[in-house]
């Protein structure tokens, strides 16, 4: 079945740097993807998407460009703040009547001053 | 603003005790589903609906049921709670129609079973 692949954290960053947080996926047609991010005691709010192969989604200084070949959304952003201290989640969806999402198992970032 | 509101942030209940987890949203959107987090495994969907009424299993149904009976409402139900069913509880709604459309959730529900 479809699956989601994420790297584990925690990921501590200085503020600046570069971050990347990996994901790949499984996925036996042609998936959307999203990257989700839950800031502390809140739920998740959509970062960013990406809805088929070689688009870039953006949101707020982050991009992930879907990656057919290599079956990755990979999530960048040049240089971090401390505000962006959360956990992202990478997710796909193939089911266009249920918008069912696979989620990865989350990675923490902690951005230090 | 899209808004997905769940009853409560925090509940303790004690073993045995049966659930209620409400969730309301305001975006007349046809599906809504119930997700489980605990640390180290994502979220994993218990249970979502399609329409009201309507209702499928997700990947860990057990020990849980839902209730449907407005578009707006979708109700989590622990019918006698445990303690490995202390976890946070986050409730979501989308748009059908396309895999693309976004899924908007709650702020989530901490439970603890004592």
């Amino acid at each position: 079945g479809d699956s989601v692949t994420q790297m584990e954290g925690p990921v501590t960053l200085s503020e600046e740097a570069f971050l990347t947080i990996n994901c790949t996926y499984t996925a036996t047609g042609y998936p959307s993807l999203f990257w989700y991010v839950q800031y502390p005691g809140e739920g998740l709010q959509l970062l960013l998407k990406a809805t088929k192969a070689d688009d870039k989604g953006s949101n707020k200084g982050f991009e992930a460009t879907y990656r057919k070949e290599t079956t990755s959304f990979h999530l960048e952003k040049g240089s971090v703040q401390v505000s962006d201290s959360a956990v992202y989640f990478c997710a796909l969806s193939e089911d266009g009547a249920t918008n069912k999402l696979i989620f990865g198992t989350g990675t923490l970032l902690a951005v230090q001053p | 603003d899209v808004k997905v509101t769940q009853s409560s942030r925090y509940l303790v209940k004690r073993t045995g005790e049966k659930v209620f987890l409400e969730c309301v949203q305001d975006m007349d959107h046809e599906n809504m589903f119930w997700y489980r987090q605990d640390p180290g495994l994502g979220l994993r969907l218990i249970y979502f609906s399609y329409d009201v009424k309507m209702k499928e299993k997700g990947d860990i149904p057990e020990g849980y049921s839902v209730s449907r009976e407005k578009k707006e409402r979708f109700s989590l139900i622990l019918e006698s709670a445990s303690t490995n069913q202390t976890s946070m509880y986050l409730c979501a709604s989308s748009r059908a129609g396309v895999a693309k459309n976004i899924q908007y959730f709650g702020a989530g529900t901490r439970l603890s079973v004592l």
